[in-house]
């Protein structure tokens, strides 16, 4: 079974403060993604990678960054945290080529529920 | 207009009922279709893909794609308590790998003893 792990469940920063979240996959996938989650809005894309050291933003990178130095962990960096960044934030994983389902199919993690006070 | 349209619910059903959920979308390049399942404070899982037009059946689920009217459905038959769940859609263009999904904003089930 493809595992996605992120690093925090619940997470509660002050605004101003730099935030780290963790995400590591244990199926040796080519392809990572950041979302946040919010009611009404559903799943935004922050920023993908196709590769290690590689990133491409999403739908919505502003006043995010991310990291990818190694294959299975992508870190995903508010630089300066702020109030409007209060969601739950999922990272996802993605094999990268062909086989039984969908190349685009996506393995969640259990999400970190972020609160910025 | 967003991309992906779906009723956001909630949608309360006795048990055994069964349950239709859909989704439309505008952009007919899309080709891939999935269903995913998320718990309450969980991350998404996924439930059912399926490619093009046509259905495909998994137990008490059954996925159905009409290109043609860009709608597709979810079906569950006997539904159970456990179903109990927020249902996303997701769909893409290629299956090249590593394409972004773009998700409709989820329908809320419950199913009621």
């Amino acid at each position: 079974d493809v595992k996605v792990t992120q690093s925090s469940r619940y997470l509660v920063k002050r605004t101003g403060e730099k935030v780290f979240l963790e995400c590591v996959q244990d199926m040796d996938h080519e392809n990572m993604f950041w979302y946040r989650q919010d009611p009404g809005l559903g799943l935004r894309l922050i920023y993908f990678s196709y590769d290690v050291k590689m990133k491409e933003k999403g739908d919505i990178p502003e006043g995010y960054s991310v990291s990818r130095e190694k294959k299975e962990r992508f870190s995903l960096i508010l630089e300066s945290a702020s109030t409007n960044q209060t969601s739950m934030y999922l990272c996802a994983s993605n094999p990268g080529v062909a086989g039984e389902v969908s190349t685009d199919t996506q393995y969640f993690g259990p999400g970190t529920r972020l609160t910025v006070l | 207009q967003k991309e992906v349209e779906q009723d956001p619910g909630p949608l309360s059903v006795p048990e055994g009922a069964i349950v239709s959920l859909n989704c439309t979308y505008s952009n007919s390049a899309f080709q891939y279709f999935m269903w995913y399942r998320q718990y309450s404070r969980k991350g998404p899982e996924l439930l059912m893909y399926t490619y093009s037009s046509g259905n495909k059946e998994d137990g008490r689920f059954t996925a159905q794609v009409d290109k043609s009217s860009k709608y597709i459905s979810l079906f569950i038959r006997d539904s159970q308590p456990s179903d109990s769940a927020t249902y996303l859609c997701a769909m893409s263009a290629s299956g090249g790998g590593g394409n972004k999904l773009t998700f409709g904003t989820g329908t809320q089930l419950k199913v009621e003893l």
